[in-house]
């Protein structure tokens, strides 16, 4: 069965330090990854996505994430995080063309002004 | 273009009720997918419709159905309620047949008591 690992579940950090959290998947054929973002109060919001081609992708708010197939694996980051980044953040896969999604358990990010 | 709608957003049921909630997705858009988040579980793919037909469904029990209209709006129903169904529903929606971009609703508080 396909699934979802997000390994840090709760992340606090200092405004300007660097961000990464991980998240691997299990499924062994093509993928739509995704991140979204779920800001206190607010919707879920995409970050980023990853189709196909350059595996470094950009998304909203200075975030990157990169796709490394032979690790299944799509981590975000960020340089410096603000206190505004606090949230939950949620990885999410899409095996092509099953229209089925499959998210990891979000991790929550704490910035400390 | 307004954002996806689900009423209501919060409900409170008793076990062995049940319950219909609705999704409005953003005007043109026709794949829905529904999901179910809880604070343990993270968010689980419950259905996905397209052009009012299922195309793939996540590991729910029968009691948790779902259709969709002509004109996209989709309903889920759930039978039977049981005190593990409190949980925040979320409708999301993407343009389709093959777009894998989804913009989520502010979901439906569902509680069971």
């Amino acid at each position: 069965a396909q699934s979802v690992s997000q390994h840090n579940h709760h992340v606090i950090l200092s405004e300007a330090a660097s961000l990464e959290l991980g998240c691997n998947y299990s499924y062994g054929g093509t993928v739509n990854l995704f991140w979204y973002v779920q800001y206190p109060g607010q919707h879920l919001q995409l970050l980023l996505k990853y189709f196909s081609g350059d595996p470094l992708v950009k998304g909203i708010k200075g975030f990157e994430a990169e796709f490394i197939k032979s690790k299944f694996s799509f981590n975000l980051r960020k340089p410096s995080v603000q206190w505004s980044d606090t949230a939950e953040y949620f990885c999410a896969v899409n095996a092509g063309g099953t229209y089925k999604y499959i998210f990891g358990t979000g991790t929550r990010l704490k910035v400390l002004a | 273009k307004a954002g996806v709608t689900q009423t209501p957003r919060y409900l409170i049921k008793t076990r062995g009720q049940q319950v219909t909630l609705s999704c409005s997705p953003i005007s043109g858009h026709r794949s829905v997918s529904w999901y179910q988040q809880t604070p343990g579980q993270g968010l689980q793919f419950l259905f996905e419709y397209f052009s009012e037909t299922q195309r793939n469904k996540g590991n729910f029990p029968g009691r948790f159905s779902g259709r969709q209209f002509s004109n996209s709006r989709s309903e889920m129903n759930v039978s039977t309620l049981e005190l593990g169904d409190s949980a925040l529903y979320l409708c999301a929606s993407s343009s389709g047949p093959d777009a894998y971009e989804q913009y989520f609703g502010p979901g439906t508080r569902l509680t069971v008591t």
